[in-house]
């Protein structure tokens, strides 16, 4: 299977411990997108990411949050002391690469990590 | 800011039937417009596109609509089948980052 991997599908975390969601993107791509889908609602982006560097992070939340994606394995999401607020599903996108063509930029999810904080 | 909207948060149709799913959006600056399908505790799986230099896109059963003017575009699905119940998601864009709708739960009735 060639898709977008992530790991694990489900989590549940105690208040106040840590939080680590892996993706592996689709062969051939480079570039990993984060997005978070709270309850009741579509999905909001997070973070944006190319090998070794984070290009876009608007998304995240300035505290506790961090994402990377190294240059060997798989991009990381870390949440630190999560918070129940942190309960929702995460789900990882990968594409070949951003191109400003008309053809857009069509991003492929994985299954999605979700994270249940108690 | 909901940049992009789809007001009706379901829709119940016959097997058969055409299914019409709407999405409005509000950012001009969008030009790349996508549509994702979501079954419960899957991620999100991409169906049709359509760039903004065209009005319609049609792949199978599923065509895609675009009102610049309006800043709408609809999803049809026709003939709607059973394995097409699930969650679809309108996304639009004018760089990298996607923003989405909350999505419209299609029920496809036997």
């Amino acid at each position: 299977n060639a898709g977008v991997m992530q790991n694990p599908r489900h989590l549940v975390r105690r208040r106040g411990q840590e939080a680590r969601l892996r993706c592996s993107p689709m062969k051939g791509h480079s570039h990993v997108y984060w997005y978070r889908q709270l309850p009741e609602e579509g999905l909001k982006f997070m973070v944006y990411l190319q090998k070794e560097n984070i290009i876009d992070e608007s998304g995240m939340p300035k505290e506790r949050f961090s994402a990377e994606f190294p240059k060997e394995g798989p991009s990381i999401l870390r949440i630190q002391q999560v918070v129940r607020g942190d309960s929702a599903a995460y789900f990882c996108a990968s594409s070949p690469i951003f191109q400003r063509t008309s053809s857009g930029n069509t991003i492929y999810f994985g299954e999605g990590s979700w994270l249940t904080v108690v | 800011d909901q940049q992009v909207k789809q007001n009706s948060p379901s829709l119940s149709v016959q097997e058969g039937r055409i299914s019409i799913l709407n999405c409005d959006y509000t950012n001009s600056m969008f030009d790349y417009f996508l549509w994702y399908k979501k079954y419960p505790a899957e991620g999100p799986t991409f169906l049709i596109s359509i760039s903004s230099i065209k009005d319609k896109n049609e792949d199978g059963r599923f065509t895609v609509f675009l009102n610049k003017s309006a800043k709408h575009l609809s999803l049809h699905i026709v003939p709607s089948q059973p394995g097409d119940s699930a969650v679809y998601f309108c996304a639009a864009s004018a760089d990298y980052k996607l923003s989405f709708g909350a999505g419209t739960t299609v029920t496809v009735r036997a």
